[in-house]
């Protein structure tokens, strides 16, 4: 079946200093999506990318999704405290009814 | 606020037991998903309804069931309980059935002893 893997598992950064985070599915995405879950809470959507080589920034933060729809990523320009939690990708599986997430990347600021 | 209500919030049962977990979906929302968080396994699908048919299923065990009434708030029930089923369960809505954005709710914590 559909797998989305992400990278890093976790990331541990300074406060100020940059972050990003990859995705990449084992097959062609119709869209992703990326949501972010903070310590204790559920997760929150934050965009979804549609065309290939799309870029969308929010912010600090910049999504992309590549030529080939197989892979995404998020950048995160000096980061805050604020920016904790975990970072999911999600892509719809092959019947395009189910997001498969990614396991997410666990991002810690130290101020 | 999601507008996504779940309940219980938390809930401590003991292995063998039978649990109902609730979910409210946001208003307008027609469809409903249910997802399984563990440390391990990340966040698992279990299954989507939308309009109250039954669209998606993911690896949801025989001893899970979910419906969703006509009304649109959805349950799903866990049963035979072991250790294992310990976990935050998610609800999450959407407007469509698919390629949608999803709105989660604050999750039920249940806690098997």
């Amino acid at each position: 079946g559909q797998q989305v893997m992400q990278i890093p598992q976790y990331q541990h950064v300074q406060e100020g200093e940059d972050f990003t985070t990859y995705c990449n599915s084992s097959t062609t995405l119709s869209n992703i999506q990326w949501y972010k879950q903070r310590p204790g809470g559920h997760p929150v959507f934050l965009i979804q990318l549609v065309k290939s080589g799309e870029v969308k920034k929010q912010k600090r933060l910049t999504f992309q999704f590549g030529e080939a729809k197989k892979n995404s990523s998020l950048h995160i320009t000096a980061t805050q405290t604020t920016d904790v939690g975990t970072y999911f990708c999600a892509g719809p599986g092959g019947s395009n009814y189910k997001l498969t997430f990614g396991k997410g990347t666990l991002l810690t600021v130290n101020p | 606020d999601s507008g996504v209500t779940q309940t219980p919030k938390h809930l401590i049962t003991a292995t063998g037991q039978r649990v109902t977990l609730r979910c409210s979906p946001r208003s307008g929302d027609l469809s409903v998903y249910w997802y399984q968080q563990s440390l391990d396994q990340g966040l698992q699908f279990l299954i989507q309804y939308y309009n109250g048919e039954e669209r998606a299923k993911g690896n949801i065990l025989e001893r899970f069931s979910a419906q969703q009434f006509p009304d649109l708030h959805s349950e799903l029930n866990l049963s035979s309980l072991e250790l294992g089923d310990s976990a935050l369960y998610f609800c999450a809505s959407s407007v469509g059935d698919r390629d949608q954005p999803q709105h989660f709710g604050d999750g039920t914590r249940l806690s098997i002893l």
